[in-house]
């Protein structure tokens, strides 16, 4: 399995603030997949945002986005006008071309109004 | 389109009972997966099917049993279950397409006492 580090146990931001979610990963790929996942208190997964590593191009879904460093092996994400509906548990995922993901251990996000 | 379900919800198990855990999805995926979920460890793979009659194990497989018969349903079963096996169990499947996202059932809390 893939490394993948989220350095980060836990994050506060007030609202509409922004905040940014570390996430670093480990692999000798050259092709892959990079997804944040959100889980609310329901426990439900929730996919927020993917990256194809072969595109230079940061993916971007309306409030989030990211910052892709591939020679870094770094994936961050970022939070913009920060909303109250967004506190919960952010997990970050490698997808290799063998369909496995692997997980960071998360980041619990606090939204303070 | 009901998804990925999960059955039962909630368990609670004596130590060396064994029971079924199940899942099944009607988007006609070829790949399923089951994760257990601990606090501060992320997701981790058990097991994971790429099609019927074909299985696999993941990083953390002991104690852990996977058959699929169909493409809508894969089961996991504790032969004899120990505390350590208490956890939050979930299914995810996705097509054959590495880059599609996994969908996520919505998990089972299980406790072993």
């Amino acid at each position: 399995a893939q490394t993948v580090t989220q350095s980060q146990p836990e994050m506060s931001v007030q609202e509409a603030e922004t905040v940014t979610l570390s996430c670093t990963y480990d692999t000798s790929e050259s092709d892959y997949y990079l997804f944040w996942y959100k889980q609310p208190p329901s426990r439900q997964m929730i996919l927020v945002i993917r990256q194809e590593a072969y595109k230079q191009q940061n993916a971007t879904e309306n409030r989030f986005s990211v910052n892709f460093q591939k020679a870094a092996k770094s994936f961050s994400l970022k939070i913009s006008d920060s909303q109250l509906g967004d506190a919960a548990m952010y997990f970050c995922a490698y997808r290799s071309a063998d369909y496995k993901l692997s997980f960071g251990a998360g980041t619990t996000v606090t939204v303070r109004a | 389109n009901a998804g990925v379900t999960q059955t039962p919800k909630f368990q609670v198990l004596k130590t060396g009972q064994s029971m079924t855990l199940q899942c099944a999805q009607d988007m006609n995926h070829e790949y399923m997966s089951w994760y257990r979920q601990d606090p501060g460890m992320g997701l981790r793979l058990i097991h994971y099917s790429v099609g019927a009659g074909i299985t696999d194990q993941g990083e953390v497989p002991n104690g852990y049993n996977v058959s699929r018969s169909t493409t809508e349903d894969f089961p996991l079963r504790l032969l004899s279950a120990a505390p350590s096996q208490t956890s939050v169990y979930f299914c995810a499947s996705s097509s054959l397409s590495w880059k599609d996202t996994q969908y996520f059932g919505p998990g089972t809390r299980l406790t072993v006492l």
